[in-house]
C-alpha cells in the first residue's frame, strides 16, 4: 500500500532553515511526482510545489523567491523539502502528497503524507 | 496566482444534500478538468474524495460528486452524515503550478 511517512516537528528560530523529510513506500518511487503543501494554523491549505523525482525539476511558486527547495534521493525513496530564511508565519504543518504518475504533472495529489509541524519562535 | 473563491462554511441536516462550490478562472478550474477536493478532519492529513472533476476514488461513497460549469467546480454531499462534519478543500492544476481554494466548513446540524 502507498504510504508516505515524513520527518518530525521541529522548533526553529527566525532565520534559521528548516529540511522536512518524505520517505515514500508501496509504489515506483521516481515514477510519480511529489507535492509540497502547507496549512498554518487553523488555516487553509498552500501549494508550495512539486517535483519530478526522476529528474529533480521542480516547479514552486514564485511567493517564496527562492527559499523553498525540493530534492530527493532515489536510492533511499525520499524526498525533501527545505525551507531558508524562516520567520514565524512559516509555523505550519507541511505535508508531502504523491503526485501524478509521470508525465502527467498537471494531476492532483492522492496520497498524503501524515504532516510535519514547523514552529518558527524566538 | 490567487487562491480559488470558496464559501467559507455550510451546513445541512442528517440525510440532505449539500452543495460546496470552487470558483476560479479560465486560467485554472476553467481551463483544465484538473480539478480534485479532499475532506480534512481536524488534526487529520487531507483525503482524496473526487478527482479529476468527477472521478471518485475507491472507497470513497458515492454520497460524494463532482461537477463543473464554466469557472467553478462543485463538490455536492447528498444524505449527509454525521462524519462528513470536516473541512472540504478543492485544487485546480493551474499554468504549471496548482492552487487550492480557501476551504469550506461543513457542518451536520
Amino acid at each position: 500500500q502507498v504510504q508516505l511517512v515524513q520527518s518530525g516537528a521541529e522548533v526553529k528560530k527566525p532565520g534559521a532553515s528548516v529540511k522536512v523529510s518524505c520517505k515514500a513506500s508501496g509504489y515506483t518511487f521516481t515514477g510519480y511526482y511529489i507535492h509540497w503543501v502547507r496549512q498554518a494554523p487553523g488555516q487553509g491549505l498552500e501549494w508550495l510545489g512539486r517535483i519530478n523525482p526522476d529528474s529533480g525539476g521542480t516547479n514552486d511558486v514564485q511567493k517564496f523567491q527562492g527559499r523553498v527547495s525540493m530534492t530527493r534521493d532515489t536510492s533511499i525513496t525520499t524526498a525533501y523539502m527545505e525551507l531558508t530564511g524562516l520567520r514565524s508565519d512559516d509555523t505550519a504543518v507541511y505535508y508531502c502528497a504523491r503526485g501524478g504518475p509521470l508525465p502527467y504533472y498537471y494531476k492532483n495529489p492522492d496520497y498524503w503524507g501524515q504532516g510535519a509541524l514547523v514552529t518558527v519562535s524566538s | 496566482q490567487s487562491a480559488l473563491t470558496q464559501p467559507p462554511s455550510a451546513s445541512g441536516s442528517p440525510g440532505q444534500s449539500v452543495t460546496i462550490s470552487c470558483t476560479g478562472t479560465y486560467s485554472d478550474v476553467g481551463g483544465w478538468n484538473y480539478v480534485s477536493w479532499y475532506q480534512q478532519h481536524p488534526g487529520k492529513a487531507p483525503k482524496l474524495i473526487i478527482y479529476e472533476v468527477i472521478k471518485r476514488p475507491s472507497g470513497v461513497p458515492d454520497r460524494f460528486s463532482g461537477s463543473k460549469s464554466g469557472n467553478t467546480a462543485s463538490l455536492t454531499v447528498s444524505g449527509l452524515q454525521a462524519e462528513d462534519e470536516a473541512d472540504y478543500y478543492c485544487i485546480s492544476y493551474a499554468s504549471s503550478n496548482a492552487v487550492f481554494g480557501g476551504g469550506t466548513k461543513l457542518t451536520v446540524l
